[in-house]
Order: C-alpha cells, then structure tokens, then sequence
C-alpha cells in the first residue's frame, strides 16, 4: 500500500517569512495534487504535477516534483495569513490517498 | 453551480444512535466519493459511486456504514450504532471522470461527533 508522507506536521511562520513543504511516497505517483483544507472546509485543488521535475508556479505558490515522481515540495514566498490552512498531498490514480498533511499557521 | 453540499454540517448524536449524511454533488458530475478525516490527518477514501453503482469500499466501511446513490444524484451515508470512534469529518467529493485521475471537488463536510 502507498503511504504518503508530509513534512513537517505543523509549520507556524511570521508573515513575510519563506517556507516549504514536502511530500513523499514509498511507490512512485502516477501524478500528485496538491490541495489546501481552511478550517471547516473541504480541500480545494491547487494543482496537479505529472511529468518528473516538472514546475509549477501559482502566484506565491511553486510547486515542484522530484525527477523520479516519488516526492513533491511547496514552496511558498512570502507568506500571508491567508495561506493558513492544511496542505494535503494526493496520488489521484489510487483511489485518492492522500498524505498526512501539513498544517500552516501564518502570524500576522 | 453551487458546488458539492452536504447536509448537516454538524451532527452530534449519543452513542448506539444511527446517522444518516446527505451529499447532493455537482449536477453533472457522475462520480461521488466519501470520505472521513480526522483532526489533523489528511481524508481517508470509504467509498466511490460511478452513476449509481457502488464501484469500491474500503476496508475501513464496516458493516455499520451503508453508502446509497439513488438514480446517481444525490448520495447517503449512514451509520448505525454509533461508537465514539465515529466521530470524525465526513466528506463528499464529485468529480466528472471517465478514467483516472479526475478533479474531485469537496464539499464542506458533516462533522459528526458520538458522545
């Protein structure tokens, strides 16, 4: 069975601060999604990477996938506290398992 | 578009009770997924429905939990006998898939606590 795995659990960052957060697999992903979970919400989608040291860019957001697809970073510059939330990875070809998530705490 | 719903957001109930979840998807969307999360941790899949038909369940749907979608709309999920360790976030997800990978859309859950 795959097993996503996230680092760190818990991130608390000042605004205006830089950070990154990772995503690793014990198989190789087919593809990954990135989501974002606000507090008493669902996840929402951020993107989807496919191809293998594949970059992706979304405003503050760069998301990359390691060349042998089996782990993912967020980075994200200059944090606001509108980027709170808990990011999730996901391997959407496997009945969407999803990682354990990071959970983000930006102070104003 | 109004998005995935689901229907209570909140439920609290006592243990030994049955509960029943509503998630109304994406009118178009033909696919429909369930899942349960837990504080801090990232959902765990339960069950998928293509249309109406119950395509996979996971291991962790006892026999406690029944999933429905009636003419492949809507969708419930209902729990009988509750245990404390029910309580959790329960999630619907759609999305329009003919293969893998689809876009799933969220809904905003039903918190559901077992005291």
């Amino acid at each position: 069975t795959q097993l996503l795995e996230q680092s760190p659990q818990f991130l608390s960052i000042q605004e205006g601060e830089n950070l990154t957060v990772y995503c690793n697999s014990s198989s190789v992903f087919s593809s990954l999604q990135w989501y974002r979970q606000e507090p008493g919400e669902g996840p929402v989608l951020l993107v989807t990477v496919v191809t293998g040291g594949e970059v992706k860019k979304l405003k503050r957001l760069t998301f990359q996938f390691g060349d042998a697809r089996k782990d993912s970073s967020l980075h994200i510059t200059a944090a606001q506290p509108g980027d709170t939330g808990l990011y999730l990875c996901a391997d959407p070809f496997l009945k969407y398992i999803f990682g354990t998530g990071t959970r983000l705490k930006v102070l104003a | 578009d109004t998005g995935v719903s689901q229907d209570p957001r909140h439920k609290i109930t006592k243990r030994g009770q049955n509960v029943t979840f509503r998630c109304d998807p994406i009118s178009e969307h033909n696919r429909l997924y369930w899942y349960r999360q837990t504080l801090g941790q990232g959902p765990e899949f339960l069950t998928y429905f293509q249309n109406e038909a119950q395509l996979e369940k996971s291991r962790l749907l006892s026999d406690r939990f029944s999933a429905e979608r009636p003419k492949g709309s809507f969708s419930t999920l209902e729990i009988q006998r509750t245990e404390q360790g029910d309580s959790a976030m329960y999630l619907c997800a759609s999305s329009f898939g003919v293969g893998e990978g689809d876009i799933q859309y969220f809904g905003a859950g039903t918190r559901l606590s077992v005291l």
